[in-house]
């Protein structure tokens, strides 16, 4: 079975906190991405990577970034949170076509 | 720009009562179409993917449809166990290789015993 997991399952943070989601697959996939997801605007793609030090924008990477040192595992960086970034967040890698999901982190922003 | 549309938005059903979902969709160009299923407070659970139309995929309760413009996902005879929500998403083959996908909104199920 895919194996995606998120390191955090549920977040409080304060506004201008600098705040680390990590994801890891066990895999050996070469891509992997961020998404978010929010009642009435459905999943909306933060960054993907490619490869190991390869990033690409996704629909909404502003106030985000990435980073990709190892292959099994991908972090998303918010430099300075803010209450609307209060979201889940969803990790994701795939091998051809299919994406796998990990287990969501849900961030909340006070 | 790549456009996908669930309905209904939700769905209530009685314990073995058959019904379809329907994921409307426009995309330059189809490299694949997707169903997921996710639980609440859970990521998305990769179900079915569809390549061209007339192909169907099955498991269990599910069969996944595809014409080239929509999908259908019948649920038969569905149980208490089944209720989630199910997203429809596609890969426009004109896009890169890493499988950026377009997601609708998901139709909410709710199977009652």
């Amino acid at each position: 079975d895919v194996k995606v997991t998120q390191s955090s399952r549920y977040l409080v943070k304060r506004t201008g906190e600098k705040v680390f989601l990590e994801c890891v697959q066990d895999m050996d996939h070469e891509n992997m991405f961020w998404y978010r997801q929010d009642p009435g605007l459905g999943l909306r793609l933060i960054y993907f990577s490619y490869d190991v030090k390869m990033k690409e924008k996704g629909d909404i990477p502003e106030g985000y970034s990435v980073s990709r040192e190892k292959k099994e595992r991908f972090s998303l960086i918010l430099e300075s949170a803010s209450t609307n970034q209060t979201s889940m967040y969803l990790c994701a890698s795939s091998h051809g076509n299919t994406i796998y999901f990990g287990e969501g982190s849900w961030l909340t922003v006070v | 720009e790549d456009q996908v549309t669930q309905s209904p938005e939700a769905l209530r059903l009685q314990e073995g009562e058959s019904s379809s979902l329907n994921c409307s969709y426009t995309v330059s160009g189809l490299r694949g179409l997707f169903w997921y299923r996710q639980d609440p407070g859970k990521g998305p659970e990769f179900l079915f993917t569809l390549y061209s139309a007339g192909e169907e995929k099955e498991k269990e309760r599910l069969k996944a449809t595809l014409t080239k413009k929509e999908s259908f996902l019948h649920i038969t005879a569905p149980k208490p166990e089944d209720s989630a929500t199910y997203l429809c998403a596609v890969l426009n083959a004109g896009g890169t290789s890493y499988g950026k996908l377009t997601f609708g909104q998901g139709t909410i199920l709710t199977v009652h015993p």
